[in-house]
């Protein structure tokens, strides 16, 4: 069966410091994977999705970056965070249905 | 944008009771999904449904789909506390598979 794990669970940062989310898929060749943020009392927005190895696409504009070194990785990440970066980030893989990982809670301070 | 929109907010019931929550959307979807995400926790995936497909079940949940409407329905029978969480209904167009937009969610509180 398949398996996505994502880490840190929670993170504490700074305002200015760079950040860098992991997600790994597990049980599974070649998924789509994508990022997204949940700010409080939302729903999830669809930050960037990947088709395959190096191939990014993202849909909103932000301070943030994603990048798929490996089949089953895929990395956020940012060089300097800003206070509107604080959410919950869950990172998802899909055939069909749409599976998400247990998600980082982020706040920058 | 928001695609989804789930009605009630918010709802409240007893043990026992069935909880019925409903989305709408705005344009043609491939599919919807829907998801309950406990406070603080990642979205638990409950049902798919094709926009071929009109009603589904899955244990103690029925959704349903009605697209000319632009609707669908997650109903909970006989509700356990442990349904207390956020539901959220997330559709995904055509050719965008895992493209999902989620409604702002509707919370369900089940009371013992």
């Amino acid at each position: 069966s398949q398996t996505i794990h994502q880490w840190p669970a929670t993170l504490v940062q700074p305002v200015g410091s760079p950040l860098s989310l992991e997600c790994t898929v597990e049980g599974t060749s070649n998924p789509n994977l994508y990022w997204y943020r949940q700010a409080a009392g939302r729903g999830l927005q669809l930050l960037f999705y990947s088709v395959g190895i190096g191939q990014i696409s993202s849909e909103v504009p932000q301070n943030l970056s994603a990048s798929r070194p490996q089949d089953r990785q895929f990395i956020l990440s940012s060089k300097k965070l800003l206070l509107s970066d604080s959410g919950f980030y869950l990172c998802a893989w899909s055939v069909e249905s749409v599976y998400f990982g247990p998600g980082t809670r982020l706040t920058v301070l | 944008s928001q695609q989804g929109e789930e009605d009630p907010q918010a709802l409240s019931i007893q043990e026992g009771e069935n909880a019925t929550m409903n989305c709408s959307y705005k344009t043609s979807i491939n599919n919807l999904q829907w998801y309950r995400q406990n406070s603080g926790r990642g979205l638990v995936h409950l049902i798919l449904i094709r926009s071929n497909e009109r009603e589904k079940h899955s244990g103690r949940l029925r959704v349903t789909l009605d697209t000319s409407k632009k609707s669908s329905s997650l109903l909970i029978t006989a509700s356990r506390a442990a349904d207390t969480a956020s539901y959220f209904c997330a559709t995904a167009q055509t050719d965008s598979w895992g493209k999902l937009q989620f409604g702002a969610g509707t919370q369900v509180v089940v009371t013992p």
